[in-house]
C-alpha cells in the first residue's frame, strides 16, 4: 500500500511551457484533490474530483486543467506555465462523505516556472 | 465565507517546554471538523490531531491536545513536553459540511535545544 504517490518531485519549467503532474493512489479513495502552496500562505484548492469522470473547481482553478478517467488517478495539466504558478503542489486523498475527515497527502511536487 | 486565522506566524520554545498555538475560524455552521497538520522541512503533511465540532470534550493525542471553545470559535493546540522533531510548520485546517478542507496561514515552530 503506497497511499499518495506524485510525480515528478521537483520541475523547472520555461514560461509557456506546458506539463503534467502526476497523482496516483492505490486506497481505492473517491475524493481526490489538489493544493497549491505558496510562502506565507495556507494550501489553496485548486480542484478536486468526487468519482472517476467528475471533477469540479475549487478556490484557484484558473491556469489549471485536470481529469478524472480512473479512481487511482488524478493528474494535473498546466497548459502555459507562468511564473506565478511557481508553487509547492500537493494531491490528497479520502473515502467522499462521510470518512472523508481523514485525507491523506501526497509528498509534493516542488515547480519552479522561470 | 469560512476563514481560519492563525496569529502567530512564528514561535520558539526551549526543548522540555510547553508551547500553545492559537487557531481561530470563522462559520456559521454548527457541525464540521477542525484538524492540526505538522508539515517538516521534508514537506510532508502529517495530521497531528481531529477534533469535530460536536463532540465537547478536546481531544487528545499523546503529547499533543487541543483547547476547542466552540461559542469562541477558536482551537489552538497545546504540546507538552517538546521534542526537537517537533520543529515544523504548524496548520490549523476547518473542514466544512461540503467536507472541503479551508487552510489558516501556518505558524512556524522552532524547539530549540
Amino acid at each position: 500500500n503506497a497511499g499518495v504517490t506524485q510525480t515528478p518531485k521537483f520541475q523547472v519549467l520555461k514560461t509557456g511551457q506546458s506539463m503534467t503532474l502526476q497523482c496516483a493512489q492505490d486506497m481505492n479513495h473517491e475524493y481526490m484533490s489538489w493544493y497549491r502552496q505558496d510562502p506565507g500562505m495556507g494550501l489553496r484548492l485548486i480542484h478536486y474530483s468526487v468519482g472517476a469522470g467528475i471533477t469540479d473547481q475549487g478556490e484557484v482553478p484558473n491556469g489549471y486543467n485536470v481529469s478524472r478517467s480512473t479512481t487511482e488517478d488524478f493528474p494535473l495539466r498546466l497548459l502555459s506555465a507562468a511564473p506565478s504558478q511557481t508553487s509547492v503542489y500537493f494531491c490528497a486523498s479520502s473515502y467522499w462523505g462521510r470518512g472523508q475527515e481523514t485525507q491523506y497527502f501526497g509528498p509534493g511536487t516542488r515547480l519552479l516556472v522561470l | 465565507a469560512q476563514t481560519v486565522t492563525q496569529s502567530q506566524p512564528e514561535m520558539s520554545v526551549q526543548e522540555a517546554e510547553t508551547v500553545t498555538l492559537s487557531c481561530t475560524y470563522d462559520t456559521s455552521e454548527s457541525n464540521y471538523y477542525l484538524f492540526w497538520y505538522k508539515q517538516p522541512p521534508s514537506r510532508q503533511m502529517i495530521l497531528v490531531i481531529r477534533q469535530e465540532a460536536y463532540k465537547q470534550q478536546n481531544a487528545t493525542e499523546n503529547r499533543f491536545s487541543v483547547n476547542f471553545q466552540k461559542a469562541a470559535k477558536s482551537f489552538s493546540l497545546k504540546i507538552s513536553d517538546s521534542q526537537l522533531g517537533d520543529t515544523a510548520m504548524y496548520f490549523c485546517a476547518f473542514m466544512d459540511s461540503n467536507y472541503q478542507l479551508i487552510w489558516g496561514a501556518g505558524t512556524k515552530l522552532i524547539i530549540k535545544p
